[in-house]
């Protein structure tokens, strides 16, 4: 069975420090992995993905994500919070595309 | 360019009745997810919409069951409802059978009472 898990239900940070956002899974098969990030009352906004290549994978609002085939792992990073990136943050994985899996989900708050 | 529209925002329930859901998909996708997310926890796959068909289905009973339609527009109708299908309810198109990126809309909140 496919899993993802979110060791960590809320991470804190102060703005401007560097912020590591934590993702592991399971699959039975090559993973496709995603970050979504949702504001209260709103749908899931993409923020970035895996799909083959180069490791890190560079997407929206200057966050970042590591693939670790060896340690099944996507974090997400960013080299400088901001009080707006405060939000939850989910990580997905896919084998096929079609079916995907959410982690619990992790509440990132940037101080100031 | 609309995004993925949803209706309603909110819907208060029964236990025992049955709620249908909307979803419009962004324009230009022809493929509609949907999901649902319960309180304080992640998005839970319920199935797939293809070609007015169902492609993917997790793991939800028959009370769960779908309709895409030409437009490419989608609902999700929930039977017998039970307290716990109080949640929030995420539907989301992609472009083509390979949902390579989502795009999802701001849900339908229901509760059952």
């Amino acid at each position: 069975a496919q899993s993802v898990a979110q060791p960590e239900d809320q991470v804190n940070v102060a703005e401007g420090n560097p912020l590591t956002v934590k993702c592991t899974y399971s699959v039975s098969g090559n993973p496709y992995l995603f970050w979504y990030v949702q504001y209260p009352n709103r749908g899931l906004q993409f923020l970035l993905k895996y799909i083959t290549g180069d490791n890190l994978v560079k997407g929206s609002y200057g966050f970042e994500a590591e693939f670790n085939k060896s340690q099944t792992s996507f974090h997400l990073k960013k080299p400088s919070a901001l009080v707006s990136d405060s939000a939850l943050y989910f990580c997905a994985v896919s084998l096929n595309f079609n079916k995907f899996y959410f982690g619990s989900g992790t509440k990132l708050n940037v101080k100031p | 360019d609309a995004g993925v529209t949803q209706s309603p925002t909110h819907l208060i329930k029964t236990r025992g009745q049955q709620v249908t859901l909307r979803c419009s998909p962004k324009s230009g996708h022809d493929t509609v997810s949907w999901y649902q997310q319960a309180l304080g926890q992640g998005p839970q796959f319920i199935f797939q919409y293809y070609e007015e068909e169902e492609r993917q289905r997790g793991n939800f009973p028959d009370r769960f069951s779908g309709h895409q339609f030409p437009n490419y527009s989608s609902e999700l109708n929930v039977n017998a409802l039970l307290l716990g299908d109080s949640a929030l309810y995420l539907c989301a198109s992609s472009l083509g059978e390979i949902a390579n990126e989502q795009y999802f809309g701001p849900g339908t909140r229901l509760t059952v009472t």
